[in-house]
Order: C-alpha cells, then sequence, then structure tokens
C-alpha cells in the first residue's frame, strides 16, 4: 500500500525549534518530488516547502530562512526542521508526494499522495 | 506569487444538484491546475490535475476544464459523499499556491 506516515508534531514554545519526519512506503521514495502543506485550524491550505529529487528546495517567503526540507531516501523519510517558530505557525503539517504528472514531452506537478497529519501547536 | 481566488468561498446544494466552482489565477498558468476534495479532518484527496485530467478512482461526475487564468470544477449530480470542500491549486511555479477554499454545503 502507497502510504505516507508523519510524526514529530507536538507543542512548543514561540521562538522553539521542531523536526517534522515523514516515513514513506509502497512506492519508490527516490523518484518523487516531496511537499510539506500546512492548514491551520479551521483555515485553507498553505504549501510550506518542496525538495526534489535531486535534492533541490524550494520555500515561500513565509518560512524561507526558518524551515529547512531534508530527505534521506535510504531511509524512504522525507523531513523538516522549523526553528523560530511563531503562534502562526500553529497547523496540522501533510507531507504530500508530487505525481509528476507527465504526458506529450510536458508534465504536471500535483498531490496525489497525503499522510494523515501531525500537529503542531507554538504556545507559551 | 501567483494568487489563486476561488468563488464562491460557500455553496448550498442538494443531492443529485449539479455545482460549478470556479478558480482564476492572478496570471496565465496554462493548464497547470488542479482541483483536490477535503473533508473534515482529513488529508486533501486528489481529484483533477492538469485542469482536466481524472485522477484514477475519481468518480466520473467531476470535471475540470479551463486554461490560462479562468478554471471550472463541476461536479454533476452531487452525491451525499461530494459535500466537502474543495480547493484549486497551481502548479505553475512555485510557491505552489492554493485557492481559499469551496465549502459545499448541504441544502
Amino acid at each position: 500500500e502507497v502510504q505516507l506516515v508523519e510524526s514529530g508534531g507536538g507543542l512548543v514554545q514561540p521562538g522553539g525549534s521542531l523536526r517534522l519526519s515523514c516515513a514513506a512506503s509502497g512506492f519508490t521514495f527516490s523518484s518523487y518530488d516531496m511537499h510539506w502543506v500546512r492548514q491551520a485550524t479551521g483555515k485553507g491550505l498553505e504549501w510550506v516547502s518542496a525538495i526534489g529529487t535531486a535534492g533541490d528546495t524550494y520555500y515561500p517567503g513565509s518560512v524561507k530562512g526558518r524551515f529547512t526540507i531534508s530527505r534521506e531516501n535510504a531511509k524512504n523519510s522525507l523531513y523538516l526542521q522549523m526553528n523560530s517558530l511563531r503562534a502562526g505557525d500553529t497547523a496540522v503539517y501533510y507531507c504530500a508526494r508530487d505525481g509528476g504528472y507527465c504526458s506529450g514531452g510536458s508534465c504536471w506537478g500535483a498531490f496525489d499522495i497525503w499522510g494523515q497529519g501531525t500537529r503542531v501547536t507554538v504556545s507559551s | 506569487d501567483i494568487q489563486m481566488t476561488q468563488s464562491p468561498s460557500s455553496l448550498s446544494a442538494s443531492v443529485g444538484d449539479r455545482v460549478t466552482i470556479t478558480c482564476r489565477a492572478s496570471q496565465s498558468i496554462s493548464s497547470y491546475l488542479n482541483w483536490y476534495q477535503q473533508k473534515p479532518g482529513k488529508a486533501p484527496k486528489l481529484l483533477i490535475y492538469a485542469a482536466s485530467s481524472l485522477q484514477s478512482g475519481v468518480p466520473s461526475r467531476f470535471r475540470g476544464s479551463g486554461s490560462g487564468t479562468d478554471f471550472t470544477l463541476t461536479i454533476s449530480s452531487l452525491q451525499p459523499e461530494d459535500f466537502a470542500t474543495y480547493y484549486c491549486q497551481q502548479s505553475y511555479s512555485t510557491p505552489r499556491t492554493f485557492g481559499q477554499g469551496t465549502k459545499l454545503e448541504i441544502k
């Protein structure tokens, strides 16, 4: 079964750090770009970071310089190191696989597999 | 950054109705548009990718269309399990922005 399972969430004080993990199974992890997406309670989806198969990384301005995405293909694992956490980072964090749909020489990214999410609460 | 705007933000409909949700991008994104469905307490589920391609296992009553800046998701005959929140997302460039969501409720 193709599956992503997140872990590492919890309560952390403002300014603190947390490392999220995402364990992949049922597919060739190293062949896919991977993403983190978050959702604050009652709010919409916010893309947080991406890592390509070559290890290239991408971030939105809201987390750039504070969050670091990484992967360990030998362990089929994705990580998100979150530093200098703020109250506004409180959310459920999902890891997601980029299906990388290709046809006729063009490729479209879409998040086809999602984990169940892990909750991060930043509060004193 | 590309801004994605969905309308309406919420929608009430009945089982069997045909509904349409609209998504507009702040600049042309060709066909780099995805649609997701999310139910309370669950992760999002991919419905449509590349604007109009149905994800495997998704019922054919879901249809995506559009290109450039204007896109639509149509559900041809609402089923009870379709009441959820729907999000569009552009995959043309990073950041991979989402629309704000459309909550589809039972009338």
